[in-house]
């Protein structure tokens, strides 16, 4: 089974930190995505990467980066954390030229 | 840019009842969609999905049906269970897409009353 984890399971941060959200998949994946889920907006993709130190901008990049170091971990960085960055945010995987796209549990993070 | 609406926002049944949850897209290129299921503190799972050169897919109790013309496609659950109780997204893959990127609907709470 393709096992997608995420660092924490709730997160709670404060305005201007820097918050660093890690994922990782098991099945030696080419695609990693991240994405924030808010009530009525659905999954909407902030970065994509289809390959080790490749990263391609998804429809909400602002104020995110992400890092591909290794095959198997994506990270997300929010450079300094503000209130509307307040969301659920899902990272996925997928095998090159695969349509399915397994998730991780999520991870809610809250900036106060 | 590409859009993908999901209709409607909460969908309560009972059991036994049908369900039907409607999606529109915008790129009339789009030639897969996928639907998934995210279940209480859970990430979403992929239940069913088609392709473009398909009109409908059936798998047990769930179906999906596609209209290329109109640019739209439906999950449908038959003879509902309490544990098919969870927020569904549809999806659509863009045109443009050879890395697998989806556009997601806005996700759909359905609710099935024992």
């Amino acid at each position: 089974d393709v096992k997608v984890t995420q660092s924490s399971r709730y997160l709670v941060k404060r305005t201007g930190e820097k918050v660093f959200l890690e994922c990782v998949q098991d099945m030696d994946h080419e695609n990693m995505f991240w994405y924030r889920q808010d009530p009525g907006l659905g999954l909407r993709l902030i970065y994509f990467s289809y390959d080790v130190k490749m990263k391609e901008k998804g429809d909400i990049p602002e104020g995110y980066s992400v890092s591909r170091e290794k095959k198997e971990r994506f990270s997300l960085i929010l450079e300094s954390a503000s209130t509307n960055q307040t969301s659920m945010y899902l990272c996925a995987s997928s095998a090159g030229g695969a349509d399915t796209q397994y998730f991780g549990p999520g991870t809610r993070l809250t900036v106060l | 840019g590409e859009n993908v609406e999901q209709h409607p926002s909460t969908l309560s049944v009972q059991e036994g009842d049908s369900a039907v949850i409607k999606c529109t897209y915008s790129d009339s290129a789009s030639n897969y969609f996928p639907w998934y299921k995210q279940e209480l503190g859970k990430g979403p799972q992929l239940i069913i999905d088609i392709r473009s050169n398909v009109g409908e897919k059936k798998d047990q109790r769930i179906a999906v049906t596609l209209n290329k013309t109109a640019k739209h496609f439906s999950l449908h659950i038959t003879e509902t269970q309490p544990e098919d109780s969870a927020v569904y997204f549809c999806a659509a893959r863009g045109s443009t897409s050879n890395t697998g990127k989806l556009i997601f609907g806005q996700g759909t709470t359905l609710q099935v009353k024992p």
